[in-house]
Formats: C-alpha cells, structure tokens, sequence
C-alpha cells in the first residue's frame, strides 16, 4: 500500500530530447506527489510537485502529468541538457512521510 | 525555496565514537523534521519522525538507542550516531516541513559519515 514504484531505473538521453520518468503508487490517500533532484553528494531538492486536483503542472522545461484512476504519474524534461543529468525521484504523501520511489539515474548525453 | 542547512557535510570517525549531525531550518520553524538514510546508488530510507518537543518515532528496524534523535526547538534537530561502526557508514539527510501541509519538504545537503 506504501509503495511507489518508479521506472527506469536510469535513463540515457540525448542532448534536446524528451525525458520521461514514470510512477506508479497504490495508496489512493496520497494526495501529494512532489519530483526531487539530486546530484551526487548532494541532498535531493525539490523540482516539482503536484497534488490530484489537477491532470498536468508545467514549470519551464519540467512537465508533471498526472492520472488519478492510473494511479500513475509521470515526470518529463523538454529540451534535456547535460546539466539535468542526476538522479529523479518521485514520492508520494498524505498525511504521512514522504514515501520515495527507488530513483532513476539520468545522463544526458551530447 | 526554504533554506535546510546540514552540519557536518562529512565526517570520519573510529569504530566505537559517537557522533552528532545538526539539521537547521534557517528560514523557517519546522514542528517537524525528518531523518533519512542514503546507500550509494540506492533511495532515501526514513529513519525517523522528529517532532519538537517530544520523542521521535522511529520506523520499523531502526535503533533507536544507537540512533538518538533530539529535536530541541523549532529550527534544530540532531542525529547522534552512538558507538558508530563500520556498517553504520552512509550518507545520512535530513529534512524539515514547512508549516502543516502534509507534503511539502525541504532538505539539507546531507551528512556524509564514514566509520573506520
């Protein structure tokens, strides 16, 4: 019920294209399901987030799409860059701790 | 976005030493903050629930007198590591909430603790 199931588990995109990471959870309290970056020997910050009430939320090259009776969401990059290479997760809440996803490593290639 | 500041970024210890990881929230009173463990190349595991003012809970296989857990005041939470060994090794990250809303979450740059 807890979990949030995240694919793939690293992805390998060229410089401009689209980056698409997706999630699944099973707990249909969930009612926030933020996307976090992190790059090596950092912590994970905050890239995006969205909440069920809506189907879609973009922030500049960053586009959360969002099926509630998938009980899937998903992350895209547009334009990827090599600067986007990192490590994505996904999680989900309600009232609860964040529950993450087991990541996707990303490298954009030139 | 709100600012979580980790102390120390890294630290190597022997085998047997305790040692004390500060989180702060700097901008912002966090009720609530969040211990996680990170394996290399693996997700955040959570260790604890830090409130303040009262005790932690910890999640399901944690120890909770090897992993103290003291969450003084609105801004400060500390981790201290007691008679650390080798396993105990990891990158340890902590994170707080800003006011009630259930979800959002803001993190230090993480503890990265070596044991020798």
């Amino acid at each position: 019920q807890q979990q949030v199931k995240q694919s793939p588990q690293s992805l390998i995109v060229q410089k401009g294209g689209i980056s698409i990471i997706n999630c699944a959870y099973e707990n249909t309290a969930f009612d926030y399901f933020p996307w976090y970056q992190q790059f090596p020997g950092k912590g994970p910050a905050l890239l995006i987030a969205i909440r069920p009430d809506v189907s879609e939320k973009k922030e500049g090259r960053f586009t959360i799409s969002f099926n509630k009776s998938a009980k899937q969401f998903s992350l895209h990059i547009m334009d990827s860059q090599p600067g986007d290479s990192a490590t994505y997760f996904c999680a989900a809440s309600s009232s609860t701790p964040l529950v993450f996803g087991k990541g996707t490593r990303l490298s954009v290639i030139a | 976005g709100a600012v979580v500041s980790q102390h120390p970024s890294w630290v190597i210890c022997k085998s047997g030493t305790s040692v004390k990881i500060e989180c702060r929230s700097l901008d912002f009173q966090a009720t609530t903050m969040f211990w996680y463990r990170q394996f290399p190349k693996q997700s955040l595991m959570l260790m604890a629930t830090s409130n303040e003012g009262s005790k932690a809970t910890y999640e399901q296989g944690v120890e909770k007198d090897k992993f103290l857990i003291n969450h003084a005041s609105l801004t400060l939470s500390t981790l201290t590591v007691t008679s650390a060994h080798p396993e105990d090794s990891s990158f340890y990250i902590c994170s707080a909430r800003m006011g009630n809303w259930a979800g959002e979450l803001f993190f230090g740059e993480g503890s990265r603790l070596t044991v020798l």
